[in-house]
C-alpha cells in the first residue's frame, strides 16, 4: 500500500532563518506531488506541484521554492523565512492526471517568530 | 480561474442529516471532490463526482449538477466524530485541485 511521510511535524523558526521540509512517498511510482499551505482556520492554498523529477510548477510567487530530486521525494525550501510563512504545510500525492484525488501527509505546523 | 463558495459554518444535531452546499465557477470543469479535515489533522478524500447525480458511500453522499455549477455533501445519521471541516474542490482537466475555504461542521448532542 502507499504511504506518505512528511517531517517534521512541528517547527518553530526565527524570521530570516532557512527552511527545509521533506516529503517522501512509498508504494507508488511516478506520483504527482504537491505542496499546499493552510493558514489557521482557512482553506488550502496550492504552492507547488510536480509531475516528475526536476519538474516544478509554482502557483504562488513568494519566497518559497520546491525541488524534486528523486521520483518520490519532494522538498519545500526557503532561504529566509517571513512571519507570513507561518502555517500548516501539507504534502500530497496523486497518480494519473494532476486533478485526481489527493492523499495528504500529516502536515508540518510551522511557526515563524 | 476557479472559485468555490461554501458556507463557513454549519451546526447540526447528532443523528440528524446535514447538507453542505458548494457552488463553483470554473472554466473546463472536470469534477467536484469533497475532503474531510479534523482539527489538527490532514484532509482525507471523501468523494468525487464527475457526472450529474448522487454518489453514495455509506452515511455520506455527494451530489453534482453540472448545469447549475452546484454540488453538495450529504451526511446522514450524524455522529459526534463527524465534527470537522469539509472542503469542496474542483479542477479543470490536467490541473491541480482548487479548494473552497471549507465548512466547519459542529455536531451537537
Amino acid at each position: 500500500s502507499q504511504t506518505i511521510h512528511q517531517w517534521p511535524a512541528t517547527l518553530v523558526q526565527p524570521v530570516g532563518s532557512p527552511l527545509s521540509l521533506e516529503c517522501t512517498v512509498e508504494g507508488t511510482s511516478n506520483p504527482n506531488l504537491y505542496w499546499y499551505r493552510q493558514a489557521a482556520g482557512r482553506g488550502l492554498q496550492l504552492l507547488f506541484y510536480s509531475v516528475g523529477i526536476g519538474q516544478i510548477s509554482s502557483e504562488v510567487p513568494q519566497n518559497l521554492s520546491a525541488s524534486r530530486p528523486q521520483d518520490r521525494q519532494f522538498i519545500l525550501s526557503s532561504k529566509k523565512l517571513l512571519l507570513s510563512d507561518s502555517g500548516f504545510y501539507l504534502c500530497a500525492w496523486s497518480v494519473g492526471r494532476v486533478g485526481s484525488p489527493l492523499h495528504f501527509g500529516n502536515g508540518t505546523r510551522l511557526t515563524v517568530t | 480561474g476557479q472559485s468555490l463558495e461554501q458556507p463557513s459554518e454549519v451546526t447540526a444535531v447528532e443523528g440528524a442529516i446535514v447538507q453542505i452546499n458548494c457552488t463553483y465557477q470554473t472554466s473546463g470543469f472536470y469534477g467536484l471532490s469533497w475532503y474531510q479535515q479534523h482539527d489538527g489533522g490532514a484532509p482525507t478524500f471523501l468523494s468525487y463526482n464527475a457526472l450529474d447525480g448522487l454518489e453514495e458511500t455509506g452515511r455520506f453522499s455527494s451530489f453534482l449538477s453540472r448545469s447549475d455549477s452546484y454540488g453538495y455533501l450529504l451526511l446522514q445519521e450524524l455522529q459526534m466524530k463527524d465534527s470537522a471541516s469539509y472542503f469542496c474542490a474542483t479542477n479543470s482537466g490536467n490541473t491541480p485541485l482548487v479548494f473552497g475555504k471549507g465548512t466547519r461542521l459542529s455536531v451537537i448532542a
